[in-house]
């Protein structure tokens, strides 16, 4: 069956420092990969998203991600975080054609000044 | 990015009582989506649409109800809200190709 997996829960970082956000996926075919920031009671908004070519993509505020087929992984970093990054961080896997979303339960950042 | 709308935002209501949940969207989208997400967890997919009417379940058994007779347009209907309803409610649209799915900023509904 298709799953995403966030391993970590909570991270919390210092201000400036570099960050990474695991995602594991398992689906059968090619997938499509996405990266949603939530912040506290907003909807999700599109970080960056993956559907082929590159493996490393750019997304939205210096956000960047990279697919990595043999280890069913795709990891958000930033090499630095600002305090108005402090959010939740959900990791998908977009299948069928009705381009469903599975969601990871997500990761909650936290920034220390 | 699609402009999509939900109303109300929030909504405290008492059981039994019968309520809709509004989304809209300016984009032309063929799919719409309606997920229920509780505080801190993941989204749960409860229906899509993939145009006008078409409707159909989603991974999460879910007493709602929904409808899709117009493209812009997708509520979600409880005939009798219960305290067990009390979530945060999201809704989505995508365009026809495959791509990402674009959110309206959700109703906290609470259920008294």
């Amino acid at each position: 069956a298709q799953s995403v997996t966030q391993p970590d829960i909570h991270i919390t970082v210092s201000e400036g420092a570099s960050l990474e956000l695991r995602c594991n996926y398992s689906y059968g075919a090619t997938p499509y990969l996405f990266w949603y920031v939530q912040s506290p009671g907003q909807g999700l908004q599109l970080l960056l998203k993956y559907f082929s070519g590159d493996t490393l993509v750019q997304g939205i505020k210096g956000f960047e991600a990279e697919f990595k087929r043999s280890q069913s992984s795709f990891n958000l970093r930033k090499p630095s975080v600002h305090w108005s990054d402090a959010a939740e961080y959900f990791c998908a896997v977009g299948i069928g054609g009705y381009n469903k979303l599975i969601f990871g339960a997500g990761t909650r950042l936290a920034v220390h000044p | 990015e699609a402009d999509i709308y939900q109303t109300p935002r929030y909504l405290v209501i008492g059981t039994g009582k019968k309520i809709t949940l509004e989304c809209s969207q300016t984009m032309g989208h063929d799919k719409m989506y309606w997920y229920q997400q509780d505080p801190g967890m993941e989204l749960h997919l409860i229906h899509y649409s993939y145009g006008v009417n078409s409707t159909e379940k989603g991974d999460l058994s879910s007493e709602s109800t929904v409808s899709r007779i117009r493209t812009e347009h997708f509520p979600l209907t409880l005939e009798s809200a219960r305290p067990s309803h009390t979530s945060q409610y999201l809704c989505a649209s995508s365009p026809p190709e495959r791509g990402a799915q674009y959110f309206g900023p959700g109703t906290r509904l609470t259920v008294t």
